[in-house]
């Protein structure tokens, strides 16, 4: 089974500074992770996606992760946050293989705040 | 339509009650998924489906719930005598395939029990 780790409930940050939010996982197997993202009132979308190939990974919107396997992280960043960015964040893993293929886990998810 | 459709958006109903909820999938999306959100608790999976094959109830919290996909296409998840810790947001998804991790959700149904 697979599990995750959000380890930030809420981040507040101002205008034009950097963030990162942090994800940990849990597997005994092979992993692909995702970020996705849920603007104020809005579904949920993928932000970015790590499958295989290059740890570091980007998505939409400036944002970027990179997988770590050794610490089995997968911390997103933006080097310069928008007004426009607040939403939550959520951090999801699938196991590869076996029985849990198809099985999307999702963290508990993140709220940035990004004030002027 | 474009994206995943769910409804009702809104659900009020009394302890006690059935509900019902129905997720219309993006054509041609193989996997369905139900997610439940709760405040504070992020996305809880529940069940998913793909293709004809049989689906992962794994995550359904109790034998009061119940999931069903017609002909591989639309969804429908029952709450049975529901309770008031069933009230959440219920979020379903559909995807080209299952191994694919990218989900297209839908905008929800809020249910609260009074």
């Amino acid at each position: 089974a697979q599990s995750v780790t959000q380890l930030d409930s809420q981040v507040p940050v101002f205008e034009e500074a950097p963030v990162e939010l942090r994800c940990n996982y849990s597997s005994s197997v092979s992993v692909y992770l995702f970020w996705y993202v849920q603007y104020p009132n809005q579904g949920l979308q993928l932000l970015l996606k790590y499958l295989s190939g290059s740890t570091l990974v980007k998505g939409i919107n400036g944002f970027e992760a990179e997988f770590n396997k050794s610490q089995t992280s997968f911390h997103l960043r933006k080097p310069s946050v928008h007004i426009s960015d607040t939403a939550e964040y959520f951090c999801a893993v699938m196991g590869i293989g076996g029985g849990s293929q198809g099985n999307l886990i999702f963290g508990k998810g993140t709220k940035l705040s990004v004030k002027p | 339509g474009a994206g995943v459709s769910q409804s009702p958006s809104n659900k009020v109903t009394e302890k006690g009650k059935d509900v019902e909820l129905r997720c219309d999938p993006i054509s041609g999306h193989t996997a369905l998924y139900w997610y439940r959100q709760s405040l504070g608790q992020g996305l809880e999976f529940l069940i998913y489906f793909q293709g004809n094959s049989a689906p992962d109830k794994s995550g359904l919290p109790s034998d009061r719930f119940s999931a069903e996909r017609t002909g591989g296409s639309v969804s429908t998840l029952t709450i049975q005598r529901t309770q008031q810790e069933d009230s959440a947001v219920y979020l379903c998804a559909s995807s080209f395939n299952y191994d694919t991790g990218e989900l297209f959700f839908g905008e929800g149904s809020r249910l609260t029990v009074l």
